[in-house]
């Protein structure tokens, strides 16, 4: 079981529909991320969140909305997605103090196919 | 941050020690380097960092080189469950902005009965 808890597992959706994912910590990080991984590639970074405002884009397209609620939530909102969008989303935290390099800690992810 | 270099995959046998090589000439004074695997199915999971010293956890042993331009990790009693694709990350920790790691092609290791 993973610290970051990541819902739902699987999603499936069509082009016109409007669906959110969710990402959830207790551990007191003050970091959020968002990854996008395509099969039998590695991941790659889509947003990060420091103390609840967004500190970096790798622009993406506005089709993906973040949000970050609170400290411990971390949202990614989906609308009119394409079918290359189809990936596996993952989640993760770490803690931010410079000077010393934090882990991240990655959720199991969310499954997402676009029909 | 450094661009890192690590064989496409490798096998090991259960029982042995694995080590897993990584290539990283251009690492600046002030990156870190870090070890994630991924398990099937799984998200990436954080084993090990470092930043000049060799270092040990419950899970593996860092070895960094002298002069940092590479790395070895190694999981000292391989087992089934450390089937996985392992990445080796160079990044320096910027507070501010959060701790952007990018991912490479990283190594698949099978262990082998």
């Amino acid at each position: 079981d993973t610290e970051v808890t990541q819902t739902p597992k699987h999603l499936v959706m069509g082009m016109t529909n409007k669906k959110s994912l969710k990402c959830e910590q207790h551990m007191g990080h003050r970091a959020m991320y968002w990854y996008k991984q395509k099969a039998k590639k590695p991941p790659e970074l889509m947003f990060v969140y420091s103390y609840e405002k967004l500190s970096i884009n790798e622009s993406v397209p506005s089709r993906f909305s973040p949000e970050c609620p609170n400290s411990s939530l971390l949202n990614l909102h989906l609308h009119a997605l394409q079918p290359e969008d189809s990936a596996l989303y993952l989640c993760a935290s770490s803690q931010l103090y410079r000077g010393v390099g934090q882990p991240q800690h990655f959720g199991d992810g969310t499954r997402l196919s676009i029909l | 941050d450094a661009k890192t270099t690590q064989p496409p995959s490798m096998d090991c046998a259960e029982g042995r020690a694995a080590n897993l090589p990584c290539n990283h000439s251009t690492i600046s004074g002030n990156e870190y380097v870090y070890w994630y695997r991924q398990i099937h199915s799984q998200g990436p999971q954080y084993i090990i960092h470092g930043l000049k010293n060799n270092e040990t956890n419950e899970m593996a042993s860092l070895i960094i080189t002298e002069d940092r331009k590479s790395s070895t990790l190694i999981l000292p009693h391989a087992t089934l469950r450390d089937t996985a694709v392992y990445y080796c990350i160079v990044r320096v920790s910027v507070e501010a902005a959060g701790n952007k790691l990018t991912f490479g092609g990283g190594t698949r290791v099978l262990v082998k009965p």
